[in-house]
C-alpha cells in the first residue's frame, strides 16, 4: 500500500534556530499533502495544505513566515519551523491521498526545542 | 461547515469486555466518515470508513462503526478489548467525492484504556 515517510522522526534544537521536517510520498505522486500538529493528548490540528508548485494554503491562525513549506516535487513536501522557540515544540505530522483516495499519515516528526 | 464530536475523552474497559467509542458529526450533506487508531509517538493509522453503501462497515483488528444518519453518530464497536487496542482514536469527517485537496476534520480523540 502506499507509504508516506517522514524525516527525522525526532529532532531537538536550540532555541532561535530552523528546522526542516520531509514528507515523502514513497510509491506515489502526491500534488497535495496535509501538515498537522498535533500537542500531547490532544487531536490533530490542520496547519496547512502543501500544493506542489504552487503556495502552500494556510489555515487561520497560523503564521506563514514562521512554518515555511515547500512542495517542490509531486513526492516531496517539506516544513521548515524558523527561528524555533519552545511553544514550537510539538509533534508534526503529514499526510497524502493515496490513488485510490485513502489518506495516508507519515509516522510524525516530533521537534523539541530547548 | 463540518465538525465532529468524540463524547469521552478517557474510556476504560476490562479485558474482553466490549468497547464502545461514540462520535457524533455535523455536516450540511452526508459525509465521508472514519475512524483511526494512533499508538504513541507514531502516526495514524485508518481502522475504517464510511463512503456510501452499507451503513456497517468492517475495520482491521475485529473493529465496526455504524453510519447512522438519523443519529448523525458513527460510533466505533469491538465485541471483546484485547490488551494491544490500548491506544488513542480519532473520529473524522471530510466532504463526500475524491479531491486531492479534501480536508479531513477530526474529533478531539479518546484515549482508550484496558484493564487486566
Amino acid at each position: 500500500g502506499a507509504v508516506v515517510s517522514q524525516h527525522p522522526s525526532w529532532v531537538i534544537c536550540k532555541s532561535g534556530t530552523s528546522v526542516k521536517i520531509e514528507c515523502r510520498s514513497l510509491d506515489f505522486q502526491a500534488t497535495t499533502m496535509f501538515w498537522y500538529r498535533q500537542f500531547p493528548k490532544q487531536s490533530l490540528m490542520l496547519m496547512a495544505t502543501s500544493n506542489e508548485g504552487s503556495k502552500a494554503t494556510y489555515e487561520q491562525g497560523v503564521e506563514k513566515d514562521k512554518f515555511l513549506i515547500n512542495h517542490a516535487s509531486l513526492t516531496l513536501s517539506t516544513l521548515t519551523v524558523t527561528s524555533a522557540h519552545p511553544e514550537d515544540s510539538s509533534f508534526y505530522i503529514c499526510s497524502a491521498y493515496g490513488q485510490g483516495g485513502e489518506l495516508f499519515f507519515g509516522e510524525g516528526s516530533r521537534l523539541t526545542v530547548l | 461547515a463540518q465538525s465532529v464530536t468524540q463524547l469521552g475523552s478517557h474510556v476504560s474497559v476490562s479485558e474482553g469486555a466490549l468497547v464502545l467509542l461514540r462520535c457524533n458529526y455535523s455536516s450540511s450533506v452526508p459525509p465521508y466518515l472514519f475512524w483511526y487508531v494512533q499508538y504513541p509517538n507514531q502516526g495514524l493509522q485508518l481502522l475504517l470508513k464510511y463512503t456510501t453503501g452499507a451503513t456497517l462497515v468492517k475495520g482491521i483488528n475485529g473493529f465496526e462503526a455504524e453510519f447512522k444518519k438519523s443519529e448523525t453518530s458513527f460510533h466505533l464497536t469491538k465485541p471483546s478489548a484485547h490488551m494491544s487496542d490500548a491506544a488513542e482514536y480519532f473520529c473524522a469527517v471530510r466532504s463526500p467525492g475524491y479531491s486531492s485537496a479534501s480536508k479531513i476534520i477530526f474529533g478531539s480523540g479518546t484515549r482508550l484504556s484496558i484493564r487486566p
